[in-house]
């Protein structure tokens, strides 16, 4: 069973507009959660990460919401660029014998068109 | 460049084989992880070695086999292999202590069991 769920495999979005990718969660055990960005031929790269003591946390272009109480998580992306053009991974953390592995979800493929 | 380097990047090989993967974490990251993408999944953990120690084990098959060496490398022995084991294989790296949730991937293997 899949505790980390991207439901959309792929959101394509004009340049300049908003990108909003989801993800939910089934483990409320979870309390860490990171987005990671994927190119072709490359490994993910880690993007933002919230705690669940938050709501929500922006960098730059980037803001991951967290709303606990239905478990689910959102990416915005604001303006998007072509170049944010790649593979969206959620993945959600919480204490498992003290390692806090991250379980990842199936990636979304977000395209931004010129 | 996220700093961790992977050796091959491609491997094909024939059912029934063996072959290692090798991983470099970065400089001064104790934690080495191992994944597994096969196409339209996301990451499944394999195995987390901190330090030379085994710390944490996921879906990892028993025909599997990793270790980390004192020098913090890491390979990853797959073996009778099958077709089903074609999938990329990424090594992440995390700094000191274990709640490490940023993980620094490398660029991956591509294994093909033919």
């Amino acid at each position: 069973d899949q505790q980390v769920k991207q439901n959309s495999p792929s959101l394509s979005v004009q340049e300049g507009r908003i990108s909003i990718l989801n993800c939910d969660y089934t483990n409320s055990m979870f309390d860490y959660f990171l987005w990671y960005k994927k190119y072709p031929a490359e490994g993910p790269t880690f993007l933002i990460s919230i705690s669940s003591i938050k709501d929500k946390n922006e960098d730059g272009r980037f803001t991951v919401f967290l709303n606990k109480s239905a478990k689910h998580l959102s990416l915005h992306i604001v303006p998007s660029q072509p170049g944010d053009s790649a593979v969206y991974f959620c993945a959600a953390s919480g204490a498992s014998g003290g390692s806090y592995i991250p379980t990842f979800g199936r990636g979304t493929s977000l395209i931004v068109h010129p | 460049d996220s700093g961790v380097t992977q050796t091959p990047k491609h491997l094909i090989t024939a059912t029934g084989q063996r072959v290692t993967l090798r991983c470099s974490p970065r400089s001064g990251d104790l934690s080495v992880y191992w994944y597994q993408q096969s196409l339209d999944q996301g990451l499944q953990f394999l195995i987390q070695y901190y330090n030379g120690e085994e710390r944490a084990k996921g879906n990892i098959l028993e025909r599997f086999s990793a270790q980390q060496f004192p020098d913090l490398h890491s390979e990853l022995n797959l073996s009778s292999l099958e077709l089903g084991d074609s999938a990329l294989y990424f090594c992440a790296s995390s700094g000191p202590g274990t709640r490490s949730y940023e993980q620094y991937f490398g660029p991956g293997t591509r294994l093909t069991v033919t």
